[in-house]
């Protein structure tokens, strides 16, 4: 059954560097899909980044991108110049093994501090 | 327009009450989802819906009824409400049930919280 795994249940960073949450999975599928997702303090669920597993290229969404590395079955955020709004709860997701939902890992909480 | 709207945003009840969640869609998406957060922040797939059709029906408890009058709403009605109920509730859609791109709209939750 496909699974996603973060191990980081926290990361901490200052404002304007870089941070890399880790996300690993586990599928029999030959294609693919993941996602990325940010939960703030809020409570909304939103959608930041996609990269399917035929995909040349890793994906990138402004400031956001996916350091997809296929052999190893990782799919890593990269947030560049980290914002104080950057604060937040962040899911990596994939879909499940009838591919009629997505299973999203544990998550993991990011503070950015000034 | 908000694009998944659902209501209430939150909901304090008592323990064996019946309530329900509504949710309603405006993108055009043929399927709707509901998912539950725990306290642990874990989001966990409970039913979807395409085009009015029970898709994925998850191991959870029968006092729970997911209802599709139409494929822009997805209704969540909880009878005999227990304390580990309390979570919040995501409504989803995306355009179709399948395919490896499609990504969730996600409602911006509905807090349950059981007494």
């Amino acid at each position: 059954a496909q699974k996603i795994t973060q191990t980081q249940p926290g990361m901490f960073v200052q404002e304007k560097e870089a941070v890399t949450l880790d996300c690993t999975y586990d599928t029999s599928d030959p294609s693919y899909g993941l996602f990325w997702y940010k939960q703030p303090s809020s409570g909304e669920m939103i959608f930041l980044i996609y990269q399917g597993s035929y995909d040349q290229q890793n994906a990138t969404e402004g400031r956001y991108s996916l350091n997809f590395q296929k052999a190893r079955k990782s799919a890593n955020l990269v947030i560049s110049a980290s914002q104080l709004g950057d604060s937040a709860m962040y899911f990596c997701a994939c879909e499940n093994q009838a591919g009629t939902a997505l299973i999203f890992g544990k998550g993991t909480t990011l503070s950015v501090s000034s | 327009d908000t694009a998944v709207s659902q209501t209430p945003k939150y909901l304090v009840t008592q323990m064996g009450n019946d309530k329900s969640i509504k949710c309603e869609q405006n993108l055009g998406h043929d399927t709707m989802y509901w998912y539950k957060q725990d306290s642990k922040k874990f989001l966990k797939i409970m039913f979807s819906y395409n085009n009015k059709e029970l898709i994925i029906n998850e191991t959870v408890p029968n006092r729970f009824s997911p209802k599709s009058p139409d494929k822009a709403h997805l209704n969540l009605h909880i009878n005999s409400l227990e304390l580990g109920d309390s979570a919040v509730y995501f409504c989803a859609s995306s355009h179709s049930s399948r395919g490896r791109d499609e990504k969730l709209f996600f409602g911006s939750g509905t807090q349950l919280s059981v007494l």
